[in-house]
């Protein structure tokens, strides 16, 4: 059964550009949740979403935004890059009920 | 929100020793305490979770023990192996679909 695959895996951006992030869950999981994790604030909550639906976000600025489609793919986009968004954004799926969750390996974005 | 504490940071036990990894949470509606290892280069792993409902739960080596009155819950690792290594976090979940983790704990077992 394969896992959570985020793409890409790696990429450099420089500040004010704006960046698309993949993540494809795990077959047969509807919920996919999006953290961000970085040295200094840890592991943060962004985005979650279940059957399209954004069921809870986290406390991050508005140029943050994500989406999932109806198979249950998703994507985060973050807007007008800063030099703080630099971090490893983990992609993680679920069944859709609270519980386990199921992580990627991440994207790590560097903004120059 | 949720507000989680973990120490220590960091921790070194020589082979063959317990580690131990002490969280605390703030919001008393948390209900799901996952606790998470992290190898470099690699996202989180669930390694073991407990319930509210419950007061201890072990996996062969692995054991976390909650405590809902003081608010605090604990990951035991005994007879610890070099590949133990890894950062550790505990989380804290109140079925609202987000986790709030700790900091994290380095854990490097000596050989």
């Amino acid at each position: 059964k394969a896992g959570v695959t985020q793409t890409p895996r790696y990429l450099i951006k420089t500040r004010g550009q704006q960046v698309t992030l993949s993540c494809s869950p795990i077959s047969g999981h509807r919920s996919v949740s999006w953290y961000q994790q970085t040295p200094g604030q840890g592991l943060q909550f962004l985005f979650e979403y279940f059957s399209e639906t954004q069921r809870n976000k986290g406390n991050f600025p508005g140029r943050f935004s994500g989406r999932q489609f109806s198979n249950s793919r998703s994507e985060m986009n973050v807007s007008t890059l800063e030099l703080g968004d630099s971090a490893l954004y983990l992609c993680a799926s679920s069944r859709g009920a609270p519980g386990e969750l199921f992580f990627g390996e991440g994207s790590r974005l560097t903004v120059l | 929100g949720e507000n989680v504490e973990q120490h220590p940071s960091t921790l070194s036990v020589q082979e063959g020793d317990s580690a131990v990894i002490k969280c605390t949470y703030s919001d008393s509606a948390s209900n799901y305490f996952p606790w998470y290892k992290q190898e470099l280069g690699k996202g989180p792993q669930l390694i073991i979770d407990i319930r509210s409902n419950v007061g201890e739960k072990k996996d062969q080596r692995i054991a976390v023990t909650l405590n809902k009155t003081a608010k605090h819950f604990s990951l035991h690792i005994t007879e610890t192996q070099p590949e133990d290594s890894a950062v550790y976090f505990c989380a804290a979940s109140n079925d609202d679909y987000k986790l709030s983790f700790g900091a994290g704990t380095t854990v490097t077992v000596r050989a």
